[in-house]
């Protein structure tokens, strides 16, 4: 099974405020996640790429997995309107020919 | 060059009209996707193609078919599509298919 659950929101919060933006799965054999933003009608950019567990930092996103808990985040600091978007966590096993799933992607509105 | 490029932006087809989609990489990726993206949903996986092989084909009706000429470009043929065909069409490239992917604008199609 390779569902991932995410909460489609949407989640409105006030410029300045941390973002806590979260995803959960079920497939144990997944082991590289991301995270990607995607503008109305545009394609998917990618935010960060995280390989197993762990914590990474880029600027103001960090992006944490939590394999035991099969829980994955991304934090982003100092919101900012420009960050109102769908954030969209993605998942593969690796290890051959494989697409990504994905999470069904956030709504996230920084309100100014 | 690091961005993944496709072309049309746009494209109106009838529903007896052939036409194709691209997408061009010059990043050096050995894997390529094509993904369909209906409205608030999430990208959904169509074709992967490795080492300009197809690896994988997610039971998509053979009015789509897709070809790899080389390793830097990855076509989309059309034909005889419905209107619940209309979609943004999402190309992706990774440098193998354990690592993140990176997406294009996409194609956003209309069949009328």
């Amino acid at each position: 099974q390779k569902e991932v659950e995410q909460d489609p929101g949407p989640l409105s919060v006030p410029e300045g405020a941390i973002v806590s933006l979260n995803c959960t799965y079920s497939n144990s054999a997944f082991q590289y996640f991301m995270w990607y933003r995607q503008y109305s009608r545009k394609g998917p950019e990618l935010l960060m790429y995280t390989y197993s567990s762990g914590n990474k930092e880029d600027g103001r996103f960090t992006a944490q997995v939590d394999k035991s808990s099969k829980y994955i985040s991304l934090f982003i600091r100092d919101s900012q309107p420009s960050d109102s978007a769908t954030y969209l966590c993605a998942m593969r096993e690796g290890g051959g020919a494989d697409g990504l799933t994905f999470g069904k992607g956030t709504h996230l509105i920084i309100q100014p | 060059d690091t961005e993944v490029t496709q072309t049309p932006k746009h494209l109106v087809m009838g529903m007896t009209n052939k036409k194709s989609l691209k997408c061009e990489q010059h990043m050096g990726h050995r894997a390529m996707y094509w993904y369909k993206q209906k409205a608030k949903k999430p990208p959904e996986l169509m074709f992967v193609y490795s080492y300009e092989k197809l690896s994988i084909n997610e039971s998509v009706p053979s009015r789509f078919s897709p070809e790899c000429p080389n390793s830097s470009l990855l076509n989309l043929h059309l034909h005889a599509l419905q209107p619940e065909d209309s979609a943004l069409y999402l190309c992706a490239s990774s440098q193998d298919v354990s690592v993140e992917s990176l997406f294009g604008p996409g194609t956003r199609l209309t069949v009328t």
